[in-house]
């Protein structure tokens, strides 16, 4: 079946610090991918969508400068957490939409605490 | 705009009983429909989905869902529920052009006694 792999599944940094995040679809191309964001004991909220070859679509109220994302080929989609701080610690998941199914199969997740 | 409420937190189920979680969703025309389950610290994994036809569908490990248009629900059932069951649970609706732009509920997290 469609796989999604996230690395790293966890990284603690420092406050200032950038972190960048890769999403890959293992067995399909993913021409578009889906960044989330879950804060514990909450929902997944929708941060952006990645798109090959072009910029990033952001939902309203994520910072752009803040959360870099590139989708540079058909397997990888990678989200860059610029000068983290505290309050960025989060479950951030990413998905990808099945080619020629109307599913969304997900990454397993990566934490990321910032001190 | 769409939205989804799961109106129950938190659910305590005796291993073996059956089970019901609760999902209404809001939204101006036929949506798609899931139901995804996550472990701790894991991504969530897909029940079921449901897009037109029978209203009642059966996904994964034993559950189900049906769709009720006058009730605006897709509630998730399970016959006897085992204890692997434990976990979070998420109801999503997503626009019928556009499915893979997802808005979640806020989660029923099970607990399974045994």
């Amino acid at each position: 079946g469609a796989v999604v792999s996230q690395h790293p599944s966890w990284v603690i940094c420092k406050s200032g610090t950038s972190v960048k995040i890769e999403c890959r679809s293992l067995d399909f191309q993913a021409t578009t991918m889906f960044w989330y964001r879950q804060f514990p004991k909450q929902s997944l909220m929708l941060m952006a969508t990645s798109n090959e070859g072009s910029k990033a679509t952001y939902e309203q109220g994520v910072e752009k400068d803040k959360f870099l994302i590139n989708h540079a080929s058909l397997t990888l989609s990678t989200l860059t957490v610029t000068s983290a701080h505290p309050e960025d610690s989060s479950f951030y998941i990413c998905s990808a939409r099945v080619p020629g199914a109307n599913v969304l199969t997900f990454g397993a997740g990566s934490r990321l605490t910032v001190l | 705009a769409q939205s989804v409420t799961q109106p129950d937190i938190h659910i305590t189920v005796s291993e073996g009983a059956s089970l019901e979680l609760r999902c209404n969703y809001s939204y101006g025309a036929t949506p798609y429909l899931f139901w995804y389950v996550q472990s701790p610290g894991q991504g969530l994994q897909l029940l079921l989905k449901y897009f037109s036809g029978d209203t009642l569908v059966q996904g994964i490990k034993g559950f189900e869902a049906e769709f009720k248009r006058s009730q605006s629900s897709f509630n998730l059932r399970k016959p006897s529920v085992h204890w692997s069951d434990a976990a979070e649970y998420f109801c999503a609706v997503g626009a019928r052009l556009s499915s893979s732009k997802l808005t979640f509920g806020t989660g029923t997290r099970l607990q399974v006694t045994l």
